[in-house]
Formats: C-alpha cells, sequence, structure tokens
C-alpha cells in the first residue's frame, strides 16, 4: 500500500488559492488518487478523484504529474468555512485497505 | 436517502463491558467498512466488508468484532471494552473498492 505525505498544516486567508500538495513515491499502476475533507465531530467527505493529468469539478481541481508519484489539491478562492483536514489518499480499485494518513489541517483566516 | 446511519452518537461503557455499534447504510454498497479515530490523528481502518458473508481485517482489529449478514448492515462489536478503545468510530460505505466512500456521522466512545 502507497504510503502518502502532506504538509501538517497550513495557513491561508479568505480569497486566496490554496494548493497542498501530497507525495506518494510508493504509488501503484492501479492506485487512484482521492482526496477527502473532514470538519470537526464529521466523518470525511469526498472531494474529488483522479488518475493523472488533471481532474476538476465544482470545488476543487487536482493535478497529478507524469510520473505520478505526487499530486497537488488546488482550492480556489477559500473561505472561512473551508477550515478543515485534507487527506490524500491513494487507493488501489483492487483493493480495500484504504489509509488515511494524519492529513494537513488548513486554517483559513479573515 | 439516509446514506450512512449510525447508532448510538454517543456511548460510555465501563472496562470489560461489550457492546456493538451499528452501522446501516441505504445506497445498496457492496463495500462497508469502520475506522476509529483518535484525537488529532487520522482515520485507522478496523474491519472491512466487500459484501454480505464476506469480512476481513484492517490495519487495528484486535479487540472488535464484524458480521455482514445483510448489504445494509455492518456491526462492530467491542468484546471487553479497554481504556483504549476511547475514540470516534466512523463507518463508511462505497459502491466498490477505489470508488468515494459514504461515511456515517460518527459515534463518540469513551470507555472509563
Amino acid at each position: 500500500l502507497a504510503k502518502t505525505t502532506q504538509p501538517i498544516s497550513m495557513d491561508s486567508y479568505e480569497g486566496q488559492e490554496v494548493n497542498i500538495t501530497c507525495s506518494h513515491n510508493n504509488i501503484a499502476t492501479n492506485d487512484y488518487i482521492t482526496w477527502y475533507q473532514q470538519f470537526p465531530s464529521q466523518g470525511p467527505r469526498f472531494i474529488i478523484q483522479g488518475y493523472k493529468t488533471k481532474v476538476t469539478n465544482e470545488v476543487a481541481s487536482l493535478f497529478i504529474p507524469a510520473d505520478r508519484k505526487s499530486s497537488t489539491l488546488s482550492l480556489p478562492r477559500v473561505s472561512l468555512s473551508d477550515t478543515a483536514v485534507y487527506y490524500c489518499l491513494v487507493d488501489a480499485q483492487g483493493g480495500f485497505k484504504t489509509i488515511f494518513g494524519a492529513g494537513t489541517r488548513l486554517f483559513v483566516k479573515a | 436517502n439516509a446514506g450512512v446511519t449510525q447508532t448510538p452518537k454517543f456511548q460510555v461503557l465501563k472496562t470489560g463491558q461489550s457492546m456493538t455499534l451499528q452501522c446501516a447504510q441505504d445506497m445498496n454498497h457492496e463495500y462497508m467498512s469502520w475506522y476509529r479515530q483518535d484525537p488529532g490523528m487520522g482515520l485507522r481502518l478496523i474491519h472491512y466488508s466487500v459484501g454480505a458473508g464476506i469480512t476481513d481485517q484492517g490495519e487495528v482489529p484486535n479487540g472488535y468484532n464484524v458480521s455482514r449478514s445483510t448489504t445494509e448492515d455492518f456491526p462492530l462489536r467491542l468484546l471487553s471494552a479497554a481504556p483504549s478503545q476511547t475514540s470516534v468510530y466512523f463507518c463508511a460505505s462505497s459502491y466498490g473498492t477505489g470508488n468515494e466512500q459514504f461515511f456515517g456521522p460518527g459515534t463518540r466512545l469513551t470507555v472509563l
């Protein structure tokens, strides 16, 4: 199972773009990269998933370079409500042993 | 759809007591799992199931049992509660491996 490494915490201001990078040097060919968001006292919530290049949805973009050894979650114009913990997961299609690391605590200030 | 539901929301046990945490989903998902989250930490996988009648151990299975008699339900049993099992427990389900997981609201368990 590929291990992921993320910054422990990040600070930002409202209206800024936030980029959180995740390293996964041992990613396997079948692995997908998935990001979750977790607010205090709630379960994690799916944000975005990708395999390669760039994926965009209504809340975020995910950039994955060709070697797939890292990925970057981009949150455009963050607001106070984006203060949360963000988890990067590398999840094999053929397995179900999802590993959540400690995540990145994002604190958005006014 | 109610999604993933968990009961109870809060529970206090004494050391040595047993109890069952309930988890149910109404999305007809084959895959279900149980995680625990200790303060300031990420989630750790306890047990998971890839379908009715099939379960397997995750990262931290000791002290817990599971069963999956129906697609909808995936209860987690604490056999003999210990203070080290004080944690928040989350149940999740997904359509398949690698797919988006839907998490329940969690059960906050304290073992005295």
